[in-house]
């Protein structure tokens, strides 16, 4: 069974522009969990997707924002970048809408200049 | 300001001996706890997870304790391996079914 993807896998922007990440889950799972990970602050939670809907939302600002689609495959999308949004950007999947047994991509990492 | 990296708590360990991995969380009311392995460049990998009702739970090599009397989790890993080099996360989740909260991580290097 494939794993979480997420692409692209690197990427390069400057202040101001936005961006588009994508996951798609393992086979099979329904929730989508999106982290940013930094050296600053470690993992940080940005938002949960159970069946389309939102469930938690992380301390972001409402630049960050994301969605899930019908086959699950979900995308956050980052606008007006700033300099301190260069991170890795973590994707992670489970079976259910309980946070157990999150299983993670390999992430988008993600430069702003 | 100047952004200050996290400073990992670093843990050395001889190949062939056991690590212990320690780790304070914050929610007496969490409910479950997991721990991840992650290695340069690629994403936290699952390890073992445990439940608040139990104490203690096995896995290949792995053991994680938990102590909810003093909110503390710990990772054992026998006969420690070079390939176990890595940054180790706990984290826990809240007893409402919400997101994981995952601790600062520990650096694992493993002398062979």
């Amino acid at each position: 069974k494939a794993g979480v993807t997420q692409t692209p896998r690197y990427l390069i922007k400057t202040r101001g522009q936005q961006v588009t990440l994508s996951c798609s889950p393992i086979s099979g799972h329904r929730s989508v969990s999106w982290y940013q990970q930094t050296p600053g602050q470690g993992l940080q939670f940005l938002f949960e997707y159970f069946s389309e809907t939102q469930r938690n939302k992380g301390n972001f600002p409402g630049r960050f924002s994301g969605r899930q689609f019908s086959n699950s495959r979900s995308e956050m999308n980052v606008s007006t970048l700033e300099l301190g949004d260069s991170a890795l950007y973590l994707c992670a999947s489970s079976q259910q809408a309980t946070n157990e047994k999150l299983f993670f991509g390999s992430g988008t990492q993600l430069s702003v200049l | 300001g100047e952004s200050v990296g996290l400073h990992l708590p670093t843990l050395s360990v001889q190949e062939g001996d056991n690590s212990i991995i320690n780790c304070a969380y914050s929610n007496s009311a969490s409910d479950y706890f997991i721990w991840y392995k992650q290695e340069s460049g690629k994403g936290p990998q699952f390890i073992i997870d445990i439940r608040s009702n139990m104490d203690k739970r096995q896995g290949q090599r792995v053991t994680v304790l938990l102590n909810k009397t003093v909110k503390h989790l710990s990772l054992q890993i026998a006969a420690t391996q070079p390939g176990d080099s890595a940054v180790y996360f706990c984290a826990e989740r809240d007893n409402q079914g919400g997101k994981l909260i995952f601790g600062q991580g520990t650096e694992l290097s493993v002398k062979p």
